[in-house]
């Protein structure tokens, strides 16, 4: 069974970088598109970005100019940075391979 | 604000049916998919593409798709439907994807 496993520093002071990973566990990184998605408290979902096997990466404008994808096909991985974080985005991430497939969530909260 | 419109806030009286609406661009060319959240755990997909419910998902569940608009049907809503229930989907235009603001459903 494919799973999600991610993990990263969960707590952020201000102007620094948010930096997250995730694991596909039992299946093929090769194939589809993997994305990141956040959820501030007691909010709704935000698309944050994609990145495919080869690369290849979507960013939502909003983010763009602060997001950084990669991966990582040797170790089935994918990874997130976001750049001068601000408790704006303060949220749990996750990782998901839209639709079907999503982490467990990490809560990053970004705190002077 | 969100890029798909839902109502924040549904109830539903016990066994009695349910209209969930996702409001969008995007849904006159993609299909809704559709989640259940409950508090602490992440999204769970429920409803995709022409009305697919994933293996596990009662059939009380059921999607459908009108011009702009997405529906997410619960035909007898039980105690254990009562989440957070948001829409996505995918924005070609701008090869993104898109969430709606979520719903909270209440099962009276």
């Amino acid at each position: 069974q494919v799973q999600l496993l991610q993990w990263g520093a969960g707590l952020l002071k201000p102007s620094e970088t948010l930096s997250l990973t995730c694991t596909v566990s039992g299946g093929s990184f090769n194939g589809y598109y993997w994305s990141w998605i956040r959820q501030p408290p007691g909010k709704g979902l935000e698309w944050i970005g994609e990145i495919d096997h080869s690369g290849d990466t979507n960013y939502n404008p909003s983010l763009k100019s602060r997001v950084i994808m990669s991966g990582d096909t040797s170790k089935n991985q994918f990874s997130l940075k976001l750049t001068s974080v601000t408790a704006a985005d303060t949220a749990v991430y996750y990782c998901a391979k839209m639709t079907d497939l999503w982490g467990q969530g990490t809560l990053v909260t970004v705190s002077s | 604000s969100s890029d798909l419109t839902q109502d924040p806030a549904v109830s539903v009286a016990l066994g009695q049916t349910v209209r969930i609406t996702c409001q969008g661009d995007s849904l006159r060319t993609h299909y809704a998919s559709w989640y259940q959240q409950k508090p602490g755990q992440a999204p769970r997909l429920v409803i995709f593409g022409q009305n697919i419910r994933p293996s596990g998902i009662p059939d009380r569940f059921s999607g459908s798709t009108s011009g702009n608009t997405a529906s997410l049907t619960i035909t007898g809503a039980q105690a254990e439907d009562e989440a957070d229930y948001h829409c996505n989907s995918r924005d070609s235009s701008v090869n993104r994807w898109v969430f709606g603001g979520g719903t909270k459903l209440t099962v009276l």
